[in-house]
């Protein structure tokens, strides 16, 4: 299966500013997708991308396919952002998503 | 639009025990995911159906695991004889018919298991 590589690990924040996260994929997707895990555990989509770029309010996301990564960006971050960015890619052929180890974001006040 | 639901929410069993945890996908979503995650790391793939069928099923899933989705619509995930390795959150997922394969999956609130 595919191998998915997430960075940074940790990212602390002061409220504001902006950031990149990135996902790194070992094999082609024609699923990926960006969450939120919520404090409870809950997996909240944010970007289904499997190539291109899209924006939703503050947030935007970038993949190149044929490079194999996408990237996540947050603008202007709120404390509300704080939590855990996981990103998942599905292999051509094959019906799982395989996750990232994730990245754990503070945006501090 | 209802998403999809899990029940229970959590659960606290004593090692050797049996469990079962449902997970009632999108109502016209024929495509349903069993996920594990435990402390610190990203969700496991655990099974995958379409429809009633179990079409995949990852080397995570013991022989004291076992999933069914009898009529297509609600499934139920079955742990025999519990160790406390078991503990982890459970994640359900499903899908609709996506493009070219690669169908956005939606996931539950997850049913948080602890073995003592």
């Amino acid at each position: 299966g595919i191998q998915v590589e997430q960075s940074p690990p940790d990212l602390i924040l002061q409220e504001g500013a902006n950031s990149t996260l990135r996902c790194n994929f070992s094999d082609s997707v024609n699923n990926l997708q960006w969450f939120h895990q919520n404090p409870w555990g809950q997996l909240i989509n944010l970007f289904y991308i499997p190539s291109g770029t899209k924006q939703n309010g503050r947030l935007s996301a970038t993949t190149v396919a044929t490079e194999r990564y996408s990237l996540l960006y947050i603008s202007s971050s709120q404390t509300t952002d704080s939590g855990v960015y996981f990103c998942a890619g599905k292999e051509t052929s094959g019906s799982r998503l395989t996750f990232g180890e994730g990245t754990q974001l503070t945006v501090n006040p | 639009d209802t998403g999809v639901s899990q029940d229970p929410r959590h659960k606290i069993t004593k090692r050797g025990q049996n469990v079962t945890f449902r997970c009632d996908p999108i109502s016209e979503h024929n495509r349903l995911y069993w996920y594990r995650q435990t402390l610190g790391q990203g969700p496991e793939f655990l099974t995958y159906f379409q429809n009633e069928a179990q079409l995949e099923k990852s080397r995570l899933l013991s022989d004291r695991f076992s999933a069914e989705r009898p009529k297509g619509s609600f499934s139920t995930l079955e742990i025999q004889r519990t160790e406390q390795g078991d503990s982890a959150m459970y994640l359900c997922a499903s899908s609709g018919r996506g493009t070219s394969g690669g169908a956005k999956q939606f996931f539950g609130p997850g049913t948080r298991l602890t073995v003592l």
